[in-house]
């Protein structure tokens, strides 16, 4: 299994670009997830989904949108870029919401906005 | 009141010592406690995981809670250059995580 896998690795935007962060898993999990880590800031939740067809919003949903279609599949959406959005975004998913809710992550992908 | 705080660091110790990180945390309701390790330019991996209060040992790593003073510990005993990286304390709410800042640790061979 690959796991958890997100494209592109990097990427550098200019303000006021639209851009889609790619987000796939394999562990057939319901939950997936996507997270903005900035220096010295821990994860920072952006948006959930429960299921294809399901999503909800984060602590830090502004300027950005997901959408669900598959169980697979979760990509992130940034529609008009801000240098605030510069930072690294992990996706990651689960299988269960209960207990420790063992999450699984991407690599990760540094974005740079200029 | 953030959720959960964790002293940033770094923290820097020689190979073999025995190494404590922190977190505090505000809601007592809280049960599910974890460790994540999150090595440079990767993502963030379950270490441990406590229910409620007490110890809980794998190997070289012991994870603790303290409900009486919302506090969370993370113990790793003698320390390996392999072990450097940055420990996220979380815990789960409902049907996400709650993250602490992270500790990057520095262990010297």
């Amino acid at each position: 299994n690959a796991g958890v896998t997100q494209t592109p690795k990097f990427r550098i935007l200019k303000i006021g670009q639209s851009m889609t962060l790619q987000c796939t898993q394999d562990m057939n999990h319901n939950y997936m997830y996507w997270y903005r880590q900035d220096p010295g800031m821990g994860l920072k939740l952006i948006y959930y989904s429960v299921g294809a067809g399901i999503t909800d919003k984060g602590e830090v949903p502004n300027g950005y949108n997901v959408s669900r279609s598959t169980t697979e599949d979760f990509p992130l959406r940034l529609e008009l870029a801000a240098p605030s959005q510069t930072s690294v975004y992990f996706c990651a998913s689960s299988g269960t919401s209960g207990g420790y809710n063992e999450q699984f992550f991407g690599p990760g992908t540094r974005l740079t906005v200029l | 009141q953030k959720e959960v705080e964790q002293d940033p660091g770094p923290l820097s110790v020689p190979e073999g010592a025995i190494v404590s990180l922190n977190c505090t945390y505000s809601n007592s309701a809280f049960q599910y406690f974890m460790w994540y390790r999150q090595y440079s330019r990767k993502g963030p991996e379950l270490l441990m995981y406590t229910y409620s209060s007490g110890n809980k040992e794998d190997g070289r790593f012991t994870a603790q809670v303290d409900k009486s003073s919302k506090y969370i510990s993370l113990f790793i005993r003698d320390s390996q250059p392999s072990d450097s990286a940055t420990y996220l304390c979380a815990h789960n709410a409902g049907n996400m995580l709650t993250f602490g800042g992270g500790t990057r640790l520095m262990v010297k061979p």
